[in-house]
């Protein structure tokens, strides 16, 4: 298993730009979460999908963030437009929900600086 | 208030020591917890799993105290290779993170 896979790894761009994150979860799972991190906020939980459907988007910090997840294997946030405060690491995660079984296991981490 | 919370820390001990740290929730109906290990500039990983009262993995414990709403995590015999950022979260359906608590073992 390759495990969750997230592209670019790293991306700098400049203010006012469109961003887009991708992301691949393990096969076989069926929620999938964003979240950004920062040394001030620590890990914030932006949406959570549950079988390709967004079903708690309250941590999305404003309408410049959207996210997608049209099928079972591929997510996208994007950003538009992009503004300094959005630097961050940008983490998505996939899980198998179910009783007992929330283990959530993450990506590597998308490194966003905006300048 | 945030539903999980920790202390920061840092923890700073020496090796061989023991170290322990709560984290605390607020939603009393979680079924289960998670503490994650974060090492710097990577992504966190699953350390153990507290469904019940209480886990313990070699030198790694964790406990589930219901009435006061907090699972701690206690490392014995710390060792260099302990030191990272550890994040604690309820198994709810959006998996709530605490901001972690950073551990630093020195020589």
């Amino acid at each position: 298993d390759a495990g969750v896979i997230q592209s670019p790894r790293h991306e700098v761009t400049e203010m006012g730009q469109e961003v887009t994150l991708r992301c691949k979860p393990i096969s076989g799972h069926n929620s999938l979460f964003w979240y950004r991190q920062t040394m001030m906020r620590g890990l914030e939980l932006l949406i959570y999908f549950n079988n390709n459907v967004p079903i708690d988007d309250s941590g999305m910090p404003e309408d410049r963030f959207s996210a997608k997840m049209p099928n079972a294997s591929f997510s996208t946030l994007k950003i538009q437009p992009s503004e300094p405060r959005d630097s961050a690491v940008y983490f998505c995660a996939s899980s198998r929900t179910g009783v007992g079984n929330t283990e959530a296991f993450f990506g590597q981490g998308t490194r966003l600086t905006v300048v | 208030r945030k539903e999980v919370e920790q202390d920061p820390g840092p923890f700073n001990v020496p090796e061989g020591a023991t170290v322990a740290f709560n984290c605390t929730y607020s939603n009393s109906a979680s079924q289960s917890f998670f503490w994650y290990r974060q090492d710097c500039r990577k992504e966190p990983k699953l350390l153990m799993s507290v469904y019940s009262s209480g886990n313990e993995d070699g030198r790694f414990t964790a406990q589930l105290n219901r009435a006061s709403q907090y699972i701690s995590l206690l490392i014995r015999d710390s060792k260099l290779s302990d030191s990272a950022t550890y994040l604690c979260t309820k198994g709810d359906y959006k998996l709530s993170f605490g901001a972690g608590t950073t551990v630093t073992v020195r020589a």
